[in-house]
């Protein structure tokens, strides 16, 4: 089983649409996870930390349930600029030393 | 905001060859990482450094990979012969400290032909 699963997607949503992405990890003893937006051939670039007690950041809220070891985001009011892959990444360690990321969920937002 | 700053952002290379790319972490950083990502995939942890010395690597970091910090503004990766299965993105990324935000590099895009 991979260690953080994702479904790769392609989502496409219209422009002003709210989207949810999930992601379930193996390992029961990781630490900490983050959410993590990459563009087309970039660097990924942090876009969350996710808590147990939820974190919302403007249109971003990520969830972590750490009982069916899922992770989630969800994305309301979808912009254009929204459109990327967006990778659910675990740290194992919690030392923020190995980071294991997912394969990432695409998301196309259309007008 | 500073920047983790990667050279060259493409290097080609026959199989065989060695191969260094190179990295600048941001100044007050003491931890500092390389990753690849090859075309499709996932990102992938090759090895974290700290204090001087590898603190963590992963299977995919076999002997034919070293890294380096010559000179205390430098992080080198060092591919000694590279085969065809090299050919990635490989990124470094560096953190004032661990449980801290990762700062990541545009990459250098690695082929070997």
């Amino acid at each position: 089983r991979k260690e953080v699963e994702q479904d790769p997607g392609p989502f496409n949503v219209p422009e002003g649409a709210t989207v949810a992405f999930n992601c379930t990890y193996s390992n029961s003893a990781s630490q900490s996870f983050f959410w993590y937006r990459q563009d087309c051939r970039k660097e990924p670039k942090l876009l969350m930390s996710v808590y147990s007690s939820g974190n919302e950041d403007g249109r971003f809220t990520a969830q972590l349930n750490r009982a069916s070891q899922y992770i989630s985001l969800l994305i309301r009011d979808s912009k254009l600029s929204d459109s990327a892959t967006y990778l659910c990444v675990g740290d194992p360690t919690g030392g923020g030393n190995k980071l294991t990321f997912g394969t990432g969920t695409q998301l196309k937002v259309e007008l | 905001e500073p920047e983790v700053t990667q050279t060259p952002s493409h290097q080609v290379t026959q199989m065989g060859q060695e191969v260094i790319l190179r990295c600048v972490p941001i100044s007050n950083h003491l931890y500092f990482y390389w990753y690849r990502q090859i075309l499709g995939q996932k990102v992938e942890f090759l090895v974290s450094f700290y204090n001087n010395e590898i603190s963590e690597k992963s299977e995919i970091f076999d002997d034919q990979f070293s890294v380096e910090r010559p000179d205390g503004s430098n992080f080198t990766l060092k591919i000694r012969s590279t085969k065809l299965e090299d050919s990635a993105m490989y990124f470094c990324a560096s953190g004032p400290a661990t449980n801290e935000k990762l700062f990541f590099g545009s990459g250098t895009q690695l082929s070997v032909l």
